[in-house]
This record gives structure tokens, sequence and C-alpha cells, in this order.
């Protein structure tokens, strides 16, 4: 399978501790998002690099939350000191570097679960 | 914040019949686009449509644009169970390397 891959697939954490997930995206593409999405509503952008520079970060990218792409492959999401209201499924997409085509392509995503 | 509005927010019907999704946005675009997401998966591409199309087709799904009213629908003709999932749309952010603002989406149940 060649698509974005996410793991964990699901995380329960305590309160207070910190969270790391992993994103792969599809390997010729230069894009690659982070968004989060809580019940009900669609996904929310928090982070987007193109190869591995960050170039942009949402307001909903607290001081807590920090991303990274280190060699421009593989992401990461960490959430320090998580709060209960970090709950959410956290979805990561990559698009390839064609301006044209603007279409993205998601993983499964990450259900965190903080108790 | 979202861009976006879809209407209805849930939509019930039965299998062989269509179902119409609308969707509103606020700010102008370069290109409107539609996922689908089946129950706690990822996100599924559909279709993008540019600001310069009015109408554009694929398969059983019909999209329609009218950027005067900055509003497009989704339309999937002879609907079946399969079809029963959340549809979103979604405009570009320009300023993000084309990430997506998405509305709060459509809930989808097709009935056998």
């Amino acid at each position: 399978d060649t698509g974005v891959s996410q793991d964990p697939r699901h995380k329960i954490t305590k309160r207070g501790q910190n969270v790391t997930f992993r994103c792969d995206p599809i390997s010729e593409h230069n894009r690659l998002y982070w968004y989060r999405q809580t019940l009900g509503q669609g996904p929310e952008f928090l982070t987007y690099f193109q190869n591995e520079a960050q170039l942009e970060k949402s307001r909903l990218l607290s001081d807590r939350f920090s991303a990274e792409r280190p060699k421009g492959s593989f992401s990461t999401l960490e959430i320090q000191r998580t709060e209960q209201g970090d709950s959410a499924m956290y979805l990561c997409a990559s698009s390839p570097p064609s301006t044209g085509n603007t279409e993205a392509f998601f993983g499964q995503g990450t259900r965190l679960t903080v108790v | 914040s979202q861009q976006g509005e879809e209407d209805p927010q849930a939509l019930s019907i039965q299998e062989g019949e269509n179902a119409t999704m609308n969707c509103s946005y606020k700010t102008s675009i370069n290109n409107l686009q539609w996922y689908r997401q089946n129950s706690g998966r990822g996100l599924v591409h559909l279709i993008l449509i540019r600001s310069n199309e009015r109408e554009k087709h694929s398969g059983r799904l019909r999209v329609t644009l009218d950027t005067s009213k900055k509003s497009s629908s989704l339309l999937i003709t002879a609907s079946r169970a399969a079809d029963t999932a959340s549809y979103f749309c979604a405009t570009e952010r320009r300023d993000s390397g084309y990430a997506l603002n998405f509305g709060k989406g459509t809930s989808l149940l097709v009935t056998p």
C-alpha cells in the first residue's frame, strides 16, 4: 500500500502526558499537512510543510504542539502536557509538487483520547 | 475557522434515490473540492472543480459551482448503501500551500 500511513491508529493517554504521532506521506509528495478533527466537525488545518520546511502554523497550534519533518519525508506531531480538549482525530495529508494538482491524500488518522 | 458550510447537516434517503448536498463559502476561490469520509476513517478525494468551471461530472457524481453566489452542490445519482458517509466541501488556503478549509459536512445515510 503506497498511501499515506499514520501511526498509531489509536492512542489513549492520561492528562499531562506527552504523545507523539507519526505520518509517512506518499513518497513523491513534497507537501505535508496536519489537521485536527473533532466529533461532528470538519478537519481544521494545523500546520503545513513543504519538504522539510514548516511554512505555516495555525493559531490552533498552541506552544504545547510541535511538528517536524526532518528529512522532508516522514513527519511527527508531538503534544506535550496533554489536556482533555486535545482529544480528537489527528489527520495527516500529502500532496504532490505540481501546483496545478491540489488534491490531498489523507491517512486514516490517529484518534487521541485524553483521560 | 471553517470556510464552508454544508447543507443539510444530515440526509437520509433510500437506495436508488438521488442525494444533493450544498456548500457555501465566504471568500473567492481558485478551486473547490469535495471529499468523502467513512465513519472514523480518513478522507477520500472525490472531485475538484476550478473557479472557471460551472459543472463537472465523475461517474455518479455531479458537481456544480456558482462563484457569484459562492456556492457549490454535489449530486450523487442512484445512491447505494455504500455511499453512506460524511461529505465535505473544501476550499484552498492560498497562504498555506493549498491547505484546505473544510465545512462541517453533510452526513448521508442510504438505507437499502
